[in-house]
């Protein structure tokens, strides 16, 4: 158990919809980053926040958007669903910003997302 | 070109083979290599940080860097059926964001 959590774990949705995905870091990690994995891409980084600031950003579509609380935890949004939105949704934490050996990034469970 | 490119496999091995797992990159800018290891639906772990070139052992597992060739290696000796999951390598710079392989899956039989 990584420590980090997400909810929640299986998603099932229609095509045109909205959803919201959340993730819990652990416990003193200002970190949060989003990744999708689908099979023919990968584990693809989405976005980091940092302490409740955006601070890196990777291949997000224009209709996702995440956010950090005061408290830490984040939320991705995930809008207009499309078929092809349909993958494996990680959220890891780190302490700092995650370019150190000390730094790593542990990963949550995952959200499967299925659009239909 | 993918800056971090995996062979998907998948690498079939007896138990107690020597396993090497590999990944290729093209920045030059990277400085700091990974590799996780992801068992079926679960989310990838740390199996190994390198900073720079050179070897890093821990266990049964080494983790080799060769920057003039962009060249990441993993390998696994006297490998376990508990060692079956998808290996991915990641790779990062000054930026703070890694880069990933599609992954490696590898079973080993028994």
């Amino acid at each position: 158990d990584s420590g980090v959590t997400q909810t929640p774990k299986h998603l099932i949705t229609a095509t045109g919809q909205r959803v919201t995905l959340r993730c819990s870091p652990r416990s003193g990690d200002l970190s949060v980053y989003w990744y999708q994995q689908s099979l023919d891409q990968g584990l693809q980084f989405l976005i980091q926040y940092y302490n409740g600031e955006e601070r890196a950003k990777g291949n997000i579509l224009e209709r996702f958007s995440a956010q950090q609380f005061p408290d830490l935890h984040s939320e991705l949004n995930l809008s207009s669903l499309e078929l092809g939105d349909s993958a494996l949704y990680f959220c890891a934490s780190s302490v700092g910003l995650g370019q150190r050996s000390t730094d790593t990034q542990y990963f949550g469970p995952g959200t499967r997302l299925t659009v239909l | 070109q993918k800056e971090v490119e995996q062979d998907p496999g998948p690498l079939s091995v007896p138990e107690g083979a020597i396993v090497s797992l590999n990944c290729t990159y093209s920045n030059s800018a990277f400085q700091y290599f990974m590799w996780y290891r992801q068992y079926s639906r679960k989310g990838p772990e740390l199996l190994m940080y390198t900073y720079s070139s050179g070897n890093k052992e821990d266990g049964r597992f080494t983790a080799q860097v060769d920057k003039s060739s962009k060249y990441i290696s993993l390998f696994i000796r006297d490998s376990q059926p508990s060692d079956s999951a998808t290996y991915l390598c990641a790779a990062g710079g000054v930026t703070d964001k890694l880069i990933f392989g599609t992954g490696t899956r590898l079973q080993v039989f028994p």
